[in-house]
């Protein structure tokens, strides 16, 4: 069963430095995709960046960025000069295919915490 | 512009009572998306649709209906049998695989 695992519930960072935000995922599908999603305090979901399975470069966003390292399943999103703004909850998310067509699992998030 | 629209964004109801919360989308995308979340959880996927007229269960179906008319419009029935309906629920849509989810603004529904 395909499967997101998020293991840091919540994640201080000093303002303008870098953090590595942790996610793993299980699929025995060999085409899906990988999503970051941020939530702010209103509720709004933000898509943030993709990863497809085959890509073979690293997806890069501004100061967003995925480490995507394919043997092990993993799907880390690397903030980088973290802003005050970037407090929020944020969401890995991967796509596959399922006997209906395009589905979504979602991982049970970090909240990420920039401090002044 | 286009876009998810979810209405309302407060919904408050009596215990035993159907509410029904709206969800349109512009976009043209044919899969929409319907998620449940509670405070401090991830999202868990109600109901989904692919294609007008058809459309699947998701982890939390049950005390939940939707129906999907038209390309642009899901919209989702919270039902009395709903035991603890109370949460933040999220309509989305998705253009093809492997495209991302655009995300509405999400309805708060309380139940009183």
């Amino acid at each position: 069963a395909q499967k997101i695992t998020q293991t840091q519930p919540g994640m201080f960072v000093q303002e303008k430095e870098a953090v590595t935000l942790d996610c793993t995922y299980d699929t025995s599908d060999p085409s899906y995709g990988l999503f970051w999603y941020k939530q702010p305090s209103s509720g709004e979901m933000i898509f943030l960046i993709y990863q497809g399975s085959y890509d073979q470069q690293n997806a890069t966003e501004g100061r967003y960025s995925l480490n995507f390292q394919k043997a092990r399943k993993s799907a880390n999103l690397v903030i980088s000069a973290s802003q005050l703004g970037d407090s929020a909850m944020y969401f890995c998310a991967m796509s596959y295919s399922s006997n209906y067509g395009q589905n979504f699992v979602f991982g049970p998030g970090t909240r990420l915490s920039v401090l002044p | 512009d286009g876009g998810i629209t979810q209405s309302p964004k407060y919904l408050f109801r009596k215990e035993g009572q159907n509410v029904t919360l709206s969800c349109e989308q512009n976009l043209n995308h044919d899969a929409m998306y319907w998620y449940r979340q509670d405070p401090g959880q991830g999202l868990r996927l109600i109901y989904y649709s692919q294609i007008v007229n058809d459309f699947q269960k998701g982890d939390i179906a049950e005390g939940y209906s939707v129906s999907r008319e038209k390309k642009e419009s899901f919209p989702l029935t919270v039902t009395s049998a709903q035991k603890n309906p109370t949460a933040f629920y999220l309509c989305a849509s998705s253009f093809r695989r492997n495209n991302e989810q655009f995300f509405g603004p999400g309805t708060r529904l309380t139940v009183l």
